[in-house]
């Protein structure tokens, strides 16, 4: 069964450091990945997605991710944080055998001044 | 300009009476399906629709309806709502198995 998991409920950053949200996924065959962000009262955005091809992916806002297949990892970076980053950030994993959408729980990103 | 539309946005009800709630696209979207969020859950999945008339369960199916008449509509219907739906649901809608959702600004439902 295909699953995503983010460790962290919650990631604390300062602004203009870089930030890291995790996720890690399992699936039984290749992943498409997925990485979207939600502002409060408002619905999902997607950031970016790994279907195939290069490992580090670019997307909306300055984001970036790395699929890295040995940690069945698909981390969210960005060099140089900003306050209005602050949202809550989901990943999900679909199995590209022809499985359901699965979401991870979320991480809280919070970017103080 | 591209979007998924759902109403109503807020809803408050009583245990027992029937309700539903809207979704329409406007991008030609095969592909649509019912997410229910909860505080330490993510997002769940309801049901599904690859095409009209085509309609499957999701993860969370118990307690709610769906029917798929219109490429562009997608209602979630509850027909004898529970406390334990109280919840914020978000329709989607995906043009290819592949492609990212796009959301709608979802509906912050409460059973009381």
């Amino acid at each position: 069964a295909q699953s995503v998991a983010q460790p962290e409920d919650q990631v604390n950053v300062a602004e203009g450091n870089p930030l890291t949200v995790k996720c890690t996924y399992s699936v039984s065959g290749n992943p498409y990945l997925f990485w979207y962000v939600q502002y409060p009262n408002r619905g999902l955005q997607f950031l970016l997605k790994y279907i195939t091809g290069d490992n580090l992916v670019k997307g909306s806002y300055g984001f970036e991710a790395e699929f890295n297949k040995s940690q069945t990892s698909f981390h969210l970076k960005k060099p140089s944080a900003l306050v209005s980053d602050s949202a809550l950030y989901f990943c999900a994993v679909r199995d590209g055998q022809g499985g359901k959408l699965i979401f991870g729980q979320g991480t809280e990103l919070s970017v103080k001044p | 300009e591209a979007q998924v539309t759902q109403n109503p946005r807020y809803l408050i009800t009583v245990t027992g009476k029937k309700l539903t709630v809207t979704c329409s696209q406007n991008m030609n979207h095969e592909y649509m399906s019912w997410y229910r969020q909860d505080p330490g859950l993510g997002l769940r999945q309801i049901y599904y629709s690859m095409n009209v008339e085509v309609t499957d369960k999701g993860d969370v199916p118990e307690g709610y309806k769906v029917s798929r008449k219109e490429k562009r509509n997608f209602p979630l219907i509850l027909e004898s709502p529970s406390p334990n739906q109280t919840s914020l649901y978000f329709c989607a809608s995906n043009g290819s198995p592949t492609g990212e959702l796009f959301f709608g600004e979802g509906s912050r439902l409460t059973v009381l």
